[in-house]
């Protein structure tokens, strides 16, 4: 089992849509959590922290439920700009970044 | 502001060539450092990370070494290249996202061994 799952999609939308990424976790033991974005052929990029009250960043909501070791990524209104594979990453010391394998966005007109 | 760079940004090498690229950062003093590879359709997957000058850790055994010969410098090499050695290899520095540590990437090089 891997360390850190995500449905890989893609999830295709139409622009206005609110989509929603899940992310599991394995290790209880993971400290810190986030999202980040990456365009295709692109470095991964941080998008936002994840925090067990929640938090949220304009049309991006990110919440964290470290009793079912469960991470989501809720986007409203999407946008065209919003295409891309979105990781979601668990750290358990600031040296180990613990990768999923990404969920792809596909907004279309 | 911090900012890394790598290059080159693109290489394509035969099999059995030797390979060197580099990572530097600018703005900041004595900053952790990583080496990562996405192969194609994976995950990015920890190679190398660096506490300080002349200080590597490998996280796995593989064809690639790192090397640290100055505080914002970072190296990954190999002797000889194999075709499983193509993907997308990127530096990453640790630093701050509010009261967080996390890493921040810089832009890649992406290797095909033919």
């Amino acid at each position: 089992r891997k360390e850190v799952e995500q449905d890989p999609g893609p999830f295709n939308v139409p622009e206005g849509a609110t989509v929603a990424f899940n992310c599991t976790y394995s290790n209880s033991a993971s400290q810190s959590f986030f999202w980040y974005r990456q365009d295709c052929r692109k470095e991964p990029k941080l998008l936002m922290s994840v925090y067990s009250s929640g938090n949220e960043d304009g049309r991006f909501t990110a919440q964290l439920n470290r009793a079912s070791q469960y991470i989501s990524l809720l986007i409203r209104d999407s946008k065209l700009s919003d295409s891309a594979t979105y990781l979601c990453v668990v750290i358990r010391n600031t040296d180990k970044l613990i990768f999923g394998t990404g969920t792809r966005l596909q907004v279309f007109p | 502001s911090q900012t890394i760079h790598q290059w080159p940004a693109t290489l394509v090498q035969p099999v059995g060539s030797p390979l060197s690229l580099e990572c530097t950062v600018e703005g900041t003093s004595n900053p952790n450092l990583y080496w990562y590879r996405q192969a194609a359709g994976r995950g990015l997957q920890l190679l190398f990370y660096s506490v300080g000058i002349g200080q590597i850790s490998s996280e796995v055994p593989q064809n690639l070494s790192a090397s640290r010969p100055q505080d914002r410098q970072f190296i990954l090499s190999s002797k000889k290249l194999l075709l499983s050695d193509s993907g997308f290899y990127l530096c990453a520095w640790r630093g701050l996202a509010g009261k967080k540590e996390t890493q921040y990437f810089g832009p890649g090089t992406r290797l095909l061994v033919l």
